[in-house]
């Protein structure tokens, strides 16, 4: 069974920084292209980015490049969010998502909150 | 960015058939995906490519279009189906997402 688990969220100060965490099972990590979205309170689904199977490409949302960094450790089965420079706008629920060859996401973990405020 | 369009609710009688419609601002070829989310929990793959029904996804379920004007179709809908409904496209980057439509049952 595919499981994906993510952890690392919580209330975190505006500027400051955050990182997020996705354990993967139930399937070969290394063999998958793996994506973040985020959902606001609002419902609002936004894609943040996605990175290469073996962690050597990255592609991101533009208005997020300059301050979120995936990357992924395959020898843990593990998938990673760097967000810095927080801001109130990006208080939402995170997912960590498995993506398919045609770039949708046939997996998704629970979801970790992140609520910026002072 | 490519932006979907879908309404916002609808709500329907157990036993009918309904469509949910997700319009896009620039043709995506077939690269049109659905997603079912109910409360409290995280989204679900229902449609992939338009018309391909996910691994598990009851046959109740089917997607239809290309180009601009894409359609999910419930037929007959069941109570278990009160949910939102998100349609996403991949063929344009970045990758974007409807605003989701909300089914209710009557």
């Amino acid at each position: 069974e595919v499981q994906l688990v993510e952890s690392g969220g919580g209330l975190v100060q505006p500027g400051a920084s955050l990182k997020l965490s996705c354990v993967a099972s139930g399937f070969t990590f290394s063999d998958y292209w793996m994506s973040w979205v985020r959902q606001t309170p609002g419902k609002t689904m936004e894609w943040i980015g996605d990175i290469k199977y073996d962690g050597s490409y990255t592609n991101y949302a533009p208005s997020l490049k300059n301050r979120f960094t995936i990357s992924r450790d395959n020898a843990k089965s593990t998938l990673y969010l760097q967000m810095s420079n927080v801001r109130s706008e990006d208080t939402a629920t995170y997912y960590c998502t498995r993506e398919r060859t045609t770039r949708y996401f046939d997996y998704w973990g629970q979801g970790v909150m992140v609520t910026v405020s002072s | 960015d490519t932006v979907l369009t879908q309404s916002p609710a609808l709500a329907v009688s157990p036993g009918e058939r309904v469509s949910i419609s997700c319009r896009a601002s620039e043709g995506v070829n077939s690269y049109m995906h659905w997603y079912q989310q109910k409360p409290g929990q995280q989204p679900k793959l229902l449609i992939y490519k338009a018309s391909n029904l996910a691994s598990g996804v009851p046959a109740r379920f089917s997607g239809s279009g290309s180009g601009t004007d894409f359609t999910l179709t419930i037929d007959p809908v069941e109570a278990d189906d009160t949910a939102t409904y998100f349609c996403q496209q991949s063929w344009n980057d970045p990758r974007t997402f409807g605003g989701g439509t909300k089914l209710e049952l009557k």
